[in-house]
């Protein structure tokens, strides 16, 4: 079965530093899609990056990046530059493959990130 | 850009009484979803919908839950009598055509809350 694993229920970050939020996943398809998601105190859920399994070159969206090792099955989030309003809960989290899926995903249990002045 | 969206923002309602949470998800998109999420817990797949029928539900969308899309637009999670742990944020989302590539747009959640 598919699983998904955030082992940091809490992190913090000074402002303007780099965090890296850790994700490992575990499934014995070849295809998958990997998301991260941030959730703020409003509780909307905002996409912020996505990795293909396919996919050579770590994904990037503006000060996130996601830092793909295949091989260990982890998906780490780095937001560089922290800003106070990163402070938000992050989800990782894993598609189904696409043969034969629905395209479900498969959330982990969430990070919460604080970035201290 | 388009969204998702979602109504009501919050509903409060009697344990035993039939809710109805509505999403219009985006207008091209053909892959439609209902998570949930208790408070402070991860979010959790419902129900997932295409061409006009359930292609997955988990094993927490029994009986008491249904979905429908109506009217070509809207789409909607019924829940027929709400218990307690009903309560929590609902989601809807929607993906376009390509679901290997198209990640999921969130709507920005239903607050159920059963009394």
């Amino acid at each position: 079965a598919q699983k998904i694993t955030q082992t940091q229920p809490g992190m913090f970050v000074q402002e303007k530093e780099a965090v890296t939020l850790d994700c490992t996943y575990d499934t014995s398809d070849p295809s998958y899609g990997l998301f991260w998601y941030k959730q703020p105190s409003s509780g909307e859920m905002i996409f912020l990056i996505y990795q293909g399994s396919y996919d050579q070159q770590n994904a990037t969206e503006g000060r996130y990046s996601l830092n793909f090792q295949k091989a260990r099955k982890s998906a780490n989030l780095v937001i560089s530059a922290s800003q106070l309003g990163d402070s938000a809960m992050y989800f990782c989290a894993m598609r189904e493959p696409y043969s034969g899926n629905t395209g479900k995903l498969i959330f982990g249990q969430g990070t919460t990130l604080q970035v201290k002045p | 850009e388009p969204e998702v969206t979602q109504t009501p923002s919050h509903q409060v309602t009697q344990m035993g009484q039939e809710v109805i949470l509505r999403c219009v998800p985006i207008s091209n998109h053909l892959y439609f979803y209902w998570y949930r999420q208790i408070l402070g817990q991860k979010v959790e797949f419902l129900v997932s919908f295409y061409n006009n029928e359930i292609s997955e539900k988990s094993e927490i969308f029994d009986d008491q839950f249904s979905v429908e899309r109506p009217d070509g637009s809207n789409f909607t999670l019924k829940i027929r009598s709400t218990k307690l742990e009903d309560s929590a944020m609902y989601f809807c989302a929607s993906s376009g055509e390509d679901r290997v590539v198209y990640e999921q747009f969130f709507g920005p959640g239903t607050r159920l809350t059963v009394l």
